[in-house]
């Protein structure tokens, strides 16, 4: 597709399980983040991959979080023993070139991600 | 610590009356500023990017502005229409910073 797509849409889970959310960049995009996003808020940063390498995982808020792009396209985020407060929209961008702040970011529709 | 602030949650105005949003950051000192516009249900679509050396640009009815020394960003959108009501984020960028501002939900009412 031309865009940044994102599944599943929509993802409910019990507490304590394990997720895997996927994003599927523009193809040729270098980089690619992982945003999560709590309802009135702006898109918070969790990580940062060029190419197949996680160069900034800063913004990860746990050790229960984990992603990976193993072949420098399509990318994981997952979520081991979830808890409530997981629970937000999870968005995925991709840019052309390394991060630079002059770089477009094309954003995904994201995951909406509720735990019970 | 760095922040980045909009004016406020919500802007209501009215249709053809041009609307003005602000981003302020503290403690950091971006190279470039990029703002994007987000509807419900999806994800950020990119705008605008306007770099330090540049104070103002235009893009149809957008204009946006950036002066360093008030580390202030403004956003405008003239001839305002009800298809603008969106939330519109700042994103001051140096080389290594993907952060966003909470951003501002204008409402334009016909």
């Amino acid at each position: 597709g031309a865009g940044v797509s994102q599944s599943p849409r929509y993802k409910v889970a019990k507490r304590g399980q394990d997720v895997a959310l996927r994003c599927d960049p523009i193809s040729g995009h270098v980089s690619l983040f992982w945003y999560q996003q709590a309802l009135g808020q702006g898109p918070e940063f969790l990580t940062y991959f060029q190419n197949e390498a996680q160069l900034d995982k800063s913004g990860l808020p746990s050790d229960r979080f984990f992603a990976e792009r193993p072949e420098g396209s399509v990318s994981t985020l997952k979520i081991q023993r979830t808890q409530q407060e997981d629970s937000a929209v999870y968005l995925c961008a991709s840019s052309l070139r390394t991060r630079t702040g002059n770089q477009p970011q094309h954003f995904g529709d994201g995951t909406r991600l509720s735990i019970l | 610590s760095q922040k980045i602030e909009q004016n406020s949650e919500a802007l209501n105005i009215q249709e053809g009356k041009t609307a003005t949003l602000t981003c302020n950051y503290t403690n950091y000192s971006p190279a470039y500023l990029q703002w994007y516009r987000q509807d419900p249900g999806r994800g950020p679509v990119f705008l605008l990017l306007i770099r330090e050396n540049e104070k103002e640009k235009r893009k149809e009815r957008l204009k946006v502005t950036f002066d360093t020394t008030l580390k202030q960003s403004l956003f405008h959108i003239t001839a305002s229409q009800p298809a603008d009501s969106a939330t519109y984020l700042c994103a001051p960028r140096g080389n290594n910073d993907m952060r966003f501002g909470a951003g501002t939900r204008l409402t334009v009412k016909p």
